[in-house]
């Protein structure tokens, strides 16, 4: 079975400092996907970036990177420069990479972040 | 659409009745899944579909729940007999096609309310 922890409920953060959130996950499959969502307070969940477990390069998409360390099962969110905008909750979650079975996404508890001006 | 249309976007109802939760997912994506968001259990992974077949349907609470696909686009969620512990956010989700390296992109979800 899979299981995703996010171990930060909430976090406060100063508007343009950088932030990390937190993410440890541990399955038994040895190829997996890792994903991190983003869903403010309007309730749609959007997508933010994605991990591969053989990506040799932590993944990057504008100020979101994935710091993955896969020795350590851990996949944690840097946001670099925050913006107030970027108030919201914060879910890590993961699904195996094979082809069959099961494709459901397991989800952590989410950590909400607020960006204080 | 662009994106992940669901409807209707608030239900409220009383206690045994039966809701239908519609989904529409982005257009030419094969893959179509319904999440369960509500404060005491998070996130939770109802069912998968793969064209008009559900190969995991393994997180449906009980057989109050069903859902159906037809055409590979527009799935229909059923819960019947409603229950006060039915109430929460149900999200419909799709991606390209059901590989674990394909994100899913979510619907603004159904916000259902039992009485």
């Amino acid at each position: 079975a899979q299981k995703i922890t996010q171990t930060q409920p909430g976090m406060f953060v100063q508007e343009k400092e950088a932030v990390t959130l937190d993410c440890t996950y541990d399955t038994s499959d040895q190829s997996y996907g890792l994903f991190w969502y983003k869903q403010p307070s309007s309730g749609e969940m959007i997508f933010l970036i994605y991990q591969g477990s053989y990506d040799e390069q932590n993944a990057t998409e504008g100020r979101y990177s994935l710091n993955f360390q896969k020795a350590r099962k851990s996949a944690n969110l840097v946001i670099s420069a925050s913006q107030l905008g970027d108030s919201a909750m914060y879910f890590c979650a993961m699904n195996p990479v094979h082809s069959q079975g099961a494709q459901k996404l397991v989800f952590g508890q989410g950590t909400r972040l607020t960006i204080n001006p | 659409g662009a994106g992940v249309s669901q409807s209707p976007s608030n239900k409220v109802t009383e206690k045994g009745k039966d809701v239908e939760l519609r989904c529409d997912p982005i257009s030419g994506h094969t893959a179509l899944y319904w999440y369960r968001q509500s404060l005491g259990q998070g996130l939770e992974f109802l069912i998968y579909f793969q064209g008009n077949s559900a190969p995991d349907k393994s997180g449906l609470p009980s057989d109050r729940f069903s859902a159906e696909r037809t055409g590979g686009s527009v799935s229909t969620l059923t819960i019947q007999r409603t229950q006060q512990e039915d109430s929460a956010v149900y999200l419909c989700a799709s991606s390209l096609v059901g590989q674990g390296n394909q994100p899913q992109h979510f619907g603004d979800g159904t916000r259902l309310s039992i009485l």
